[in-house]
């Protein structure tokens, strides 16, 4: 079983600092796939960042990079330059490569506050 | 951008009464998705579905659940008998790809309240 854990319930950052979020994974695939997702108070599911995990690149996306350390299954998300608008809920995801459904699992979440 | 949409944004409904929740995915998605979001806990998986068959279904999915396709653009969840447990956030989802690089496209959610 797959299994994703993020161990920081809440945090906060001030505008324009820089903020990491923690995500730890178990899985026995060795192929397979990790995504940050945003849930606004909207409470839309919005895809922030993916990484395969046979690249060894991390991926980035604007401000957002993650640092993924395969051996130690980990997959860290870091917000630079933090704004208002991203105050929301961040759940990390493990998707397995292949299977009949594809399907997510998602941790517990981060609440996220970007005070100004 | 294409989107996946859910409708109704928010349903009340008494318990033990039937609801169906409705989901038009991206026109060109082959695979799609029920999520659900108990209010203040992670999101979890209900059911996938493919080829107009169910692929994968959770614990959670059980006997009160159905999901169907019936005319080729909607995709529906429907619960039988609700109860004051499956108040929560539905989300739909579909993805086009079957290797899962593209990830997911969600509705924005469909909030159950069972009373």
């Amino acid at each position: 079983a797959q299994t994703v854990t993020q161990s920081q319930p809440e945090m906060s950052v001030q505008e324009a600092e820089t903020v990491t979020l923690s995500c730890t994974y178990d899985t026995s695939e060795n192929n397979y796939y990790l995504f940050w997702y945003k849930q606004p108070p909207s409470r839309q599911m919005i895809l922030v960042i993916r990484q395969e995990a046979y690249k060894q690149q991390n991926a980035t996306e604007n401000r957002f990079s993650v640092n993924f350390q395969k051996a130690a299954k980990s997959f860290s998300l870091k917000i630079s330059d933090s704004q208002l608008g991203d105050t929301a809920m961040y759940f990390c995801a493990f998707m397995k490569h292949v299977s009949a459904g594809n399907q997510f699992y998602f941790g517990t979440g981060t609440s996220l506050t970007v005070i100004p | 951008e294409p989107e996946v949409t859910q409708t109704p944004s928010h349903q009340v409904t008494q318990m033990g009464q039937e609801v169906i929740l409705r989901c038009v995915p991206i026109s060109n998605h082959l695979y799609f998705y029920w999520y659900r979001q108990i209010l203040g806990q992670k999101v979890e998986f209900l059911v996938s579905f493919y080829n107009n068959e169910i692929s994968e279904k959770s614990e959670i999915f059980d006997d009160q659940f159905s999901v169907e396709r019936p005319d080729g653009s909607n995709f529906t969840l429907k619960i039988r008998s609700t109860k004051l447990e499956d108040s929560a956030m539905y989300f739909c989802a579909s993805r086009e790809d079957r290797g899962g690089v593209r990830g997911y496209t969600f509705g924005s959610g469909t909030r159950l309240t069972v009373v």
